[in-house]
Formats: C-alpha cells, structure tokens, sequence
C-alpha cells in the first residue's frame, strides 16, 4: 500500500499560515493526494485533492512536488477553528481497493 | 443537505452479543466504506462496497460483516467474535471508487462493549 508520513503535531498562532507536509515517496502516478481533516469525536472532513498540479479552494491550498514524493497542505490564515488532525492520503485513481490508508495524522493546535 | 446518517450517536452492548450499526446516505453515491478508530489512532479499513449486492474486505473485516441491499444503506454487524469491540466507527461514501473521488463521512457511532 502507497503511505504518507506526516508530523505528530504542529502549532500556528491564530491568523498565520500554516504549513502542514506531507512525504509520500512510494507514491504512484496514478494515485491522488488528499488532504481531510477530524475534530474530536466526529468524522474527518474533506479538505483538497490532487494530482499533479497545486489546488486552491475556499480551504486551503494544496502544493504538490514537482517528483510527487511529497506535499503540502496550506491554510492561509489558522482560525481557532481550524484546530484538529490532518489527514493525508493516497488514493488509486484505478477501480482498486488499495487506496484507503490514513495514518495517524497531524494534530494542529492554534494558539489565540 | 445531502449527507451520511449515522445512528445512534453512542451505543452499548454486553459481551457477546452481536450489534449492528447503521449508515445510511442521501448523496447518491456508489461507493460505501466502514472504518474504526481507536483512541489516538488512524482509521482502518473495515469493509468498503462499490456497488450494491458487492462488498470487499478491508484490512481489519475479521469479526465484522456488512449487507448492501439498497444504494443509500451499508449496515455493519459487530459479531461476537470481535475480540475487541470497544471503538468509534465510521461510515463514508464516494462517488465511486476511483481515487478523483472524495470522502464524505458521517459522524460517527461510539460503540462500548463491556
């Protein structure tokens, strides 16, 4: 199975950016990074996707390397509600089952 | 709103007996998927369907079964031979079962087994 590797926690002052990596070397050209995110005890929440190329949405923005062995999640300006663990994934744009691997993700802490 | 409903919120059940836990979705999806968490930990992958009347194993199905009878509900039992239960679990949908496709998951049952 394709896995990323993500730090444990990380911490931002409330209205910074945040910059949250994620390294992915066994990545394959057919799999797509997503980025979800969980608060305590509810389910995660999707954030971003992509290939090859960055995204941008009204979250986030998501920067991918030029080798696609890692990536970056960006929030623009940390609010105090962005406070949870990030998830980055992999996922096999063929019809497989092999594309549901989530670590233990990133807990973010936002400082007021 | 479009979604995934899961009920109850909080469940309890003694040793031993079998429980099943429901997921249903409004989002039109095909795609279906049950995970566990545990306190501190990921999610891992139950079972996952990618149509009805087809369902495929995950990493951790041993002691679980699901149904998938209609588009817009993926039932999982917890059987009695779940040796360790005591977990929160996850439904999700996706449109389909590529990875173009993104997750929507539910809220969540908190299932205690004592």
């Amino acid at each position: 199975d394709a896995k990323t590797t993500q730090p444990n926690s990380m911490e931002s002052n409330e209205e910074e950016p945040v910059h949250l990596p994620c390294n992915h070397s066994t990545i394959s050209g057919t799999d797509y990074i997503h980025w979800y995110r969980q608060l305590p005890s509810q389910g995660p929440e999707y954030v971003i996707h992509g290939l090859t190329s960055n995204v941008n949405n009204r979250m986030a923005s998501l920067a991918i390397a030029e080798d696609r062995k890692s990536s970056t999640l960006i929030l623009h300006r940390a609010t105090l509600r962005d406070a949870a663990v990030y998830y980055c994934i992999l996922r096999d744009a063929s019809n497989t089952g092999n594309q549901f691997y989530f670590g233990t993700g990133t807990s973010l802490t936002v400082i007021p | 709103d479009g979604g995934i409903t899961q009920s109850p919120k909080y469940l309890f059940r003694k040793e031993g007996q079998n429980v099943t836990l429901s997921c249903e979705q409004n989002l039109n999806h095909d795609a279906m998927y049950w995970y566990r968490q545990d306190p501190g930990q990921g999610l891992r992958l139950i079972y996952y369907s990618q149509i009805v009347n087809d369902f495929q194993k995950g990493d951790i199905a041993e002691g679980y079964s699901v149904s998938r009878e209609k588009k817009e509900s993926f039932p999982l039992t917890v059987t009695s031979a779940q040796k360790n239960p005591t977990a929160f679990y996850l439904c999700a949908s996706s449109k389909f079962l590529g990875g173009s496709s993104s997750l929507h998951f539910g809220n969540g049952t908190r299932l205690t087994v004592t």
